[in-house]
């Protein structure tokens, strides 16, 4: 089963726009990290949050992380056609030696 | 590139046949997964090595699925027997021991 849950499933935006995304998960966590698959490819890492640290930024994106409600959200900024892909959050154990469990993802399209 | 690659990118068989992919990791990496992508849903852990030692491994992962990972370079995932459920992509991502993950571009299943 899946652990982490973004929401929304979808969100269209306009060029220019700023577009957030949010992820749950159940368990604690050692880190957590967020990638982009575009259409039939491999994912793409973006940003690892650490479970120790609130907020993290990379360029355009802006990852918050709150450990008490278990969430994370990921902004990205300014948003540009080429951002159109699917996002996922990604998260491990505490012990940060379990593998990976993404969610379903956020289908982001963006619209010139 | 020294990034992750698999091989081959996409593969037909029909029912009943075995398959096998290849994925060379990024050469530092220790770590090697491998995940299960259908459509729509994000990538469901396989099994994963750190070395050439398989450390763990999914309950998804039925005994016609096999994976070896022989010198802790590049690994091989088998696929005995195949079903038409065995359709989808599967994807390879290497790491350093609790670091972000690099994921290959996948290799497209599909059986008839």
């Amino acid at each position: 089963s899946q652990q982490g849950e973004e929401d929304p499933q979808a969100l269209s935006i306009q060029e220019g726009e700023n577009a957030t995304m949010n992820c749950s998960y159940k368990t604690s966590i050692n880190n957590l990290q967020w990638y982009r698959q575009n259409s039939g490819r491999g994912l793409v890492h973006l940003i690892l949050i650490r479970s120790n640290e609130r907020e993290k930024h990379s360029g355009r994106l802006r990852v918050t992380l709150d450990t008490s409600k278990k969430s994370s959200s990921l902004l990205i900024t300014a948003s540009r056609a080429a951002d159109t892909a699917s996002y996922f959050c990604a998260t491990d154990g505490v012990s940060g030696n379990t593998p990976l469990v993404f969610g379903k993802g956020t289908r982001l399209s963006v619209i010139a | 590139d020294t990034g992750v690659s698999q091989d081959p990118r996409h593969k037909i068989t029909k029912r009943g046949q075995n398959v096998t992919f290849r994925c060379d990791p990024i050469s530092e990496h220790n770590r090697l997964y491998w995940y299960r992508q259908t459509l729509g849903q994000g990538p469901e852990f396989l099994t994963y090595f750190q070395n050439e030692a398989q450390l763990e491994k999914s309950r998804l992962l039925s005994d016609r699925f096999s994976a070896e990972r022989p010198k802790g370079s590049f690994s091989t995932l088998e696929i005995q027997r195949t079903e038409q459920g065995d359709s989808a992509m599967y994807l390879c991502a290497s790491s350093l021991i609790q670091r972000e993950q690099y994921f290959g571009p996948g290799t497209r299943l599909t059986v008839t």
